[in-house]
Formats: C-alpha cells, structure tokens, sequence
C-alpha cells in the first residue's frame, strides 16, 4: 500500500460546480498535512495547509480525518482557473523535519 | 526576493553521460529537498539537507546518483553514467525552521536521457 493515495481523476467538472477531493495516508503517526497544486509543466505550489479542526480559504475548505486517515479538498463554485494537479502532501514516514510524501496528485478540469 | 533558482531548466543527454542538475535555494532557508517526478511514480523525495548536512538520502535510487551541498546557497544533484529511465522532471525545494510547513519548489530541470 502507499503511503499516500489520491485517485488520479481527471474529475471533469462544469464552472460553477462544488467539487471535493480525498487523500488517505497510511502513517498514523503524521502531524502535518497539505494540500498543494500544479499547473501544467510548473512546479507545485502550496495550496493550504490542513488543520486538526479544518480550515477554509475563500472557496476553499480542507479537513482533516484522523480516525479514518484521510484529508480532503473542497472546491466550491469552481473556475476554469482552478483546472490543475491537486497533490496532498503529508509530513514523511519518518516524520522528522519537514519531510513530506506526496501523493500521486488528482486532475481537475472544469469545464465552461 | 528571487523564489528557488533551478538550472538547466531542460538537458537532453545521451546515456552514459554525467547529468549535473544545480539548485540555489531561498536565502535563509536551512532545509533543501531533491525531488523527481515521473508519470509512473509521481513526485518521489530522492534526498534532503539540513544546514548543508545530508539527512535522508534514503530515496536516491542507486548509486549513480549523488547529491551536494558544499554551501547554503548552493546543492547539486549528479547523476553519472545516465540512463534513460532517469529520464524525469527533478525539482529542488527549499524552507526554513520557522516556516516548517511551506516547501518552495523551484521550476524543475525536464531531463531527458536518449
């Protein structure tokens, strides 16, 4: 089993649509968790980060799940900007300094 | 401020030959990471340093790979003698104890191996 699983999509979505993501991880021991996007041919950039108690920004909500190993993403009135890679990241299976395993990513295409 | 400086940006190379990847992390970040992405294996760690010193080396595939930091500003990440399933987007990334969650990632070198 990975350590960190995302399902690859794509996930085809019309603008406007909510959309959600999940990621399962199998360290129990894991205390950071992230959620980072990539565009086409680019590097990926952090998206947010995943608080115990959930966190939002903007359109934006991520949550984390300890009990069943999970985070999540939820993309609410999607744009076509919003078309990329998401990659959850969580800290390493050493979980010493900032290592972080990433996922496998999920594409999204939303769809005018 | 400059974000993660990576070059070549693109290397097209035969097999058998030395593949020299260099990275300058952000000023004043102590940790740098090597990572490689693939289609097949997605974005795998390969090695990470902690003021310069290497921590985990752990995911380097072999030994014809080896990394570098000879100083906080600069790493480099060898690969000698290159074949072509090394072929693959290696980016370095870089942050500091006192922003522990964000890793910067630079532009990636696309290496492709012939």
């Amino acid at each position: 089993r990975k350590e960190v699983e995302q399902d690859p999509g794509p996930f085809n979505v019309p603008e406007g649509a909510t959309v959600a993501f999940n990621c399962t991880y199998s360290n129990s021991a894991s205390q950071s968790f992230f959620w980072y996007r990539q565009d086409c041919r680019k590097e990926p950039k952090l998206l947010m980060s995943v608080y115990s108690s959930g966190n939002e920004d903007g359109r934006f909500t991520a949550q984390l799940n300890r009990a069943s190993q999970y985070i999540s993403l939820l993309i609410r009135d999607s744009k076509l900007s919003d078309s990329a890679t998401y990659l959850c990241a969580v800290n390493g299976k050493h979980n010493a300094g900032n290592m972080l395993t990433f996922g496998g990513g999920t594409r999204l295409m939303v769809k005018p | 401020d400059a974000g993660v400086i990576q070059s070549p940006r693109h290397e097209v190379t035969e097999m058998g030959q030395e593949v020299t990847l260099r990275c300058k992390p952000i000023s004043g970040h102590d940790y740098l990471f090597w990572y490689r992405q693939t289609m097949m294996r997605g974005l795998e760690l390969l090695i990470y340093f902690n003021n310069n010193v290497p921590i985990d080396d752990s995911g380097m595939p072999e030994d014809r790979f080896s990394a570098k930091m000879p100083n906080a500003s600069f790493s480099t990440l060898k690969i000698q003698p290159s074949e072509p399933r090394d072929s693959a987007v290696y980016f370095c990334a870089s942050s500091f104890v006192g922003e522990v969650d964000t890793q910067y990632f630079g532009p990636g070198t696309r290496l492709t191996v012939l």
